[in-house]
């Protein structure tokens, strides 16, 4: 199958840094890849969808200039967590898509900010 | 508008047993897919099994089958033989086109297996 690597599995940052999350794609190409953000015992929530060499569409509730998203190439999107604060802290998961719409999804980030 | 739901927020079932994971699910779209995810502890999503709209048959993957009633637009998830490595939480998704194709997410249910 598919399959989407994440990094860094784990981070504890200080609050009022940024954070930068990698989500790759190893052996597909993903013409969309999304932003899931994940509370303890919640659903996934999803962030922003972003196609490669476009704008991300956030939801609704999610500030674009606080999670920023690139989209850079078909392999590689990151998620940049703009002056984390410890309501930041959460489960962050990518997820690629090919143009068939199935989703393969990536580890998972675990952010802690202090 | 699409929504899935996912009635059980836990359930506890002693191991070998077989356990059906309850999901709904609403839209208006006459083509949509199915989906159930494993997410143990460590986070990951794990794809389990997928029922299309059309299909004619109820998917079955190994000990997962999904038991599709369209006409109560019911997806039940059914896991048979039940194992301690089975204990994790289980989402039901939903991808349709009136959803851009993104994945619509029930709130889950928690499983966990006795020995």
């Amino acid at each position: 199958g598919a399959v989407v690597s994440q990094h860094p599995s784990w981070v504890i940052c200080k609050s009022g840094t940024s954070v930068k999350i990698e989500c790759r794609s190893l052996d597909f190409q993903a013409t969309t890849m999304f932003w899931y953000r994940q509370f303890p015992k919640q659903s996934l929530m999803l962030m922003a969808t972003s196609n490669e060499g476009s704008k991300a569409t956030y939801e609704q509730g999610v500030e674009k200039d606080k999670f920023l998203i690139n989209h850079a190439s078909l392999t590689l999107s990151t998620l940049t967590v703009t002056s984390a604060h410890p309501e930041d802290s959460s489960f962050y998961i990518c997820s690629g898509s090919t143009a068939t719409y199935e989703q393969y999804f990536g580890p998972g980030t675990r952010l802690t900010v202090t | 508008a699409q929504k899935i739901t996912q009635t059980q927020p836990g359930m506890f079932v002693q191991e070998k047993e077989a356990v059906t994971l309850d999901c709904t699910y609403d839209t208006s779209d006459p083509s949509y897919g199915l989906f159930w995810y494993k997410q143990p502890s460590s986070g990951e999503m794990i794809f389990l099994i997928y029922q299309g709209s059309y299909d004619q048959q109820n998917a079955t993957e190994g000990r997962y089958s999904l038991n599709f009633q369209k006409a109560r637009k019911s997806a039940n998830l059914v896991i048979s033989a039940s194992q301690l490595g089975d204990s994790a939480m289980y989402f039901c998704a939903m991808r349709a086109e009136d959803s851009n194709y993104q994945l619509i997410w029930g709130a889950g249910t928690k499983l966990i297996i006795k020995p």
